[in-house]
C-alpha cells in the first residue's frame, strides 16, 4: 500500500529555517517523484517543488530562492527546507507521489 | 507562469443532477509528444486533494465514471454526471507541463 506522511514542527517563528520530511512507503523513491504542495488556510493549492525518481529537483520560482528539497533513498524519505519563514508561509504542507497519493498534510504556523 | 482560471467560482447542484467546471489556461496545454498536461482534483472539506482525472480525460484508479474531462488545448471541462452528496468539495484543475506547475483557484461544489 502507497503511503505518505509528513513530519515536522508545527510551530515555527519569523525569519527562521522550516525542516519537513516525507516518509513514504509501498513505492521506492527510484522510481517515482514527489513533490511537495502547499495549502494557506482558507485558501487554494500551491505547488512548490518537486524531487524527481533520478534524483533531480525543481522549484517554484517564487520560492526557488528559500527552498531546497532533498532525499534519502535508503531511509524512503525526502526532505523540505525553506528558510526566512513570514506569516505568509503559514500553511498545510503537503508531499504527493506524481499527484496520485497524498499524505495527510501537516500544518505549520509561522508565529512569534 | 501559466494560468489556469476556473469557472465558476461555486457550483450548488441537485443530487442526480449533473455539473460542469471550467478551466482555461493562458497557454497550450498539449506537448510536443501529443500529451495534454491538464489534471483534476477534489478537495473534500478537511481531507488531502484527491487525483480524479490526469492528462485532461484520463480517470484515475479508482475514480466513479460519473467524473469524465474534455477539452482543447486551452479550455478544459470537468463534467461530473449524477452528482452525490459525496462529490461535495473543491475541484481544483492543475497544469504539469511547464514550470512553475500551477493550480487553478478552485471551484466550490455544494450540495442543494
Amino acid at each position: 500500500e502507497v503511503q505518505l506522511k509528513e513530519s515536522g514542527p508545527g510551530l515555527v517563528q519569523p525569519s527562521q529555517t522550516l525542516s519537513l520530511t516525507c516518509t513514504v512507503s509501498g513505492f521506492s523513491l527510484t522510481d517515482y517523484s514527489v513533490h511537495w504542495v502547499r495549502q494557506p488556510p482558507g485558501k487554494g493549492l500551491e505547488w512548490m517543488g518537486v524531487m524527481w525518481s533520478g534524483g533531480s529537483t525543481a522549484y517554484n520560482s517564487a520560492l526557488k530562492s528559500r527552498l531546497s528539497i532533498s532525499r534519502d533513498t535508503s531511509k524512503s524519505q525526502v526532505f523540505l527546507k525553506m528558510n526566512s519563514l513570514q506569516t505568509e508561509d503559514t500553511a498545510i504542507y503537503y508531499c504527493t507521489r506524481d499527484t496520485a497519493y497524498w499524505g495527510q498534510g501537516t500544518l505549520v504556523t509561522v508565529s512569534s | 507562469d501559466i494560468v489556469l482560471t476556473q469557472a465558476p467560482l461555486s457550483v450548488s447542484v441537485t443530487p442526480g443532477e449533473s455539473a460542469s467546471i471550467s478551466c482555461r489556461s493562458s497557454k497550450s496545454l498539449l506537448s510536443s509528444k501529443g500529451i495534454t498536461s491538464l489534471y483534476w482534483y477534489l478537495q473534500k472539506p478537511g481531507k488531502s486533494p484527491q487525483l480524479l482525472i490526469y492528462r485532461m480525460s484520463n480517470l484515475a484508479s479508482g475514480v466513479p465514471d460519473r467524473f469524465s474531462g474534455s477539452g482543447s488545448e486551452t479550455d478544459f471541462t470537468l463534467k461530473i454526471s449524477k452528482v452525490e452528496t459525496e462529490d461535495v468539495g473543491v475541484y481544483y484543475c492543475a497544469q504539469f507541463l511547464e514550470y512553475p506547475f500551477t493550480f487553478g483557484s478552485g471551484t466550490k461544489l455544494e450540495i442543494k
